[in-house]
């Protein structure tokens, strides 16, 4: 397996515009979590799906957030519309649930610079 | 809520020299506990983890951790530092659900 993979690696845009970041899990990984790296904030949780269902958005910062995973093997994190203060790398992971206990795989990370 | 606290953001040691970079956690219940590693313009990579058992968890590249109840602390150690090993260090808890919350990192210098 290629492991979980993002695209695109590195986005720019100014600020205003719409980014769309885009994550395959691992093939019969059934979690799939989406998280913000910055300096000032660390790793932080933004949402978490299983089985294609949003469990817990509560870390998504503000409405300009979405995501989605329309199936098993796609989901994407959009920002609409993007802000300076976006600016940081998102990291895709999935895991096969086992109740509990298990350790995510980390996708490479895209990041974003908003100008 | 559970949280993770990583007290040093940044640690220093020379080649060859043990290393110990600290974590502590707040959890109700039994804590999952891991610790990552972030090499440059790379993702995570996992390193090791506690869920029951033996206190003290080997995992990769001669890593361990050990998990101290009434401490509620989960420090990485390693006997013998290599230049390497130079890198971004997160610890992470989790309460038995599949989503972890990490602490804001270590960078970890090993001198030649």
């Amino acid at each position: 397996d290629a492991g979980v993979i993002q695209s695109p690696r590195h986005e720019v845009t100014e600020m205003g515009q719409e980014v769309t970041l885009r994550c395959k899990p691992i093939s019969g990984h059934d979690y799939l979590f989406w998280y913000r790296q910055t300096m000032m904030r660390g790793l932080e949780l933004l949402i978490y799906f299983n089985n294609n269902v949003p469990i817990d958005d509560s870390g998504m910062p503000e409405d300009r957030f979405s995501a989605k995973m329309p199936n098993a093997s796609f989901s994407t994190l959009k920002i609409q519309p993007s802000e300076p203060r976006d600016s940081a790398v998102y990291f895709c992971a999935s895991i096969l649930g086992t109740g509990g206990g298990g350790s995510p795989f980390f996708g490479p990370g895209t990041r974003l610079t908003v100008l | 809520a559970q949280s993770v606290a990583q007290p040093e953001d940044q640690v220093n040691v020379a080649e060859g020299n043990p290393l110990t970079v600290k974590c502590t956690y707040s959890v109700s219940g039994n804590p999952y506990l891991f610790w990552y590693v972030q090499y440059p313009n790379r993702g995570l990579q996992f390193l090791l983890k506690y869920i029951t058992g033996d206190n003290l968890v080997k995992g990769s590249y001669g890593f361990e951790a050990e998990f101290n109840k009434s401490q509620t602390s989960f420090h990485l150690k390693k006997p013998s530092a290599l230049v390497s090993d130079s890198a971004l260090y997160f610890c992470a808890v989790s309460r038995g659900a599949n989503n972890l919350f990490f602490g804001t990192g270590t960078r970890l210098t090993v001198i030649p």
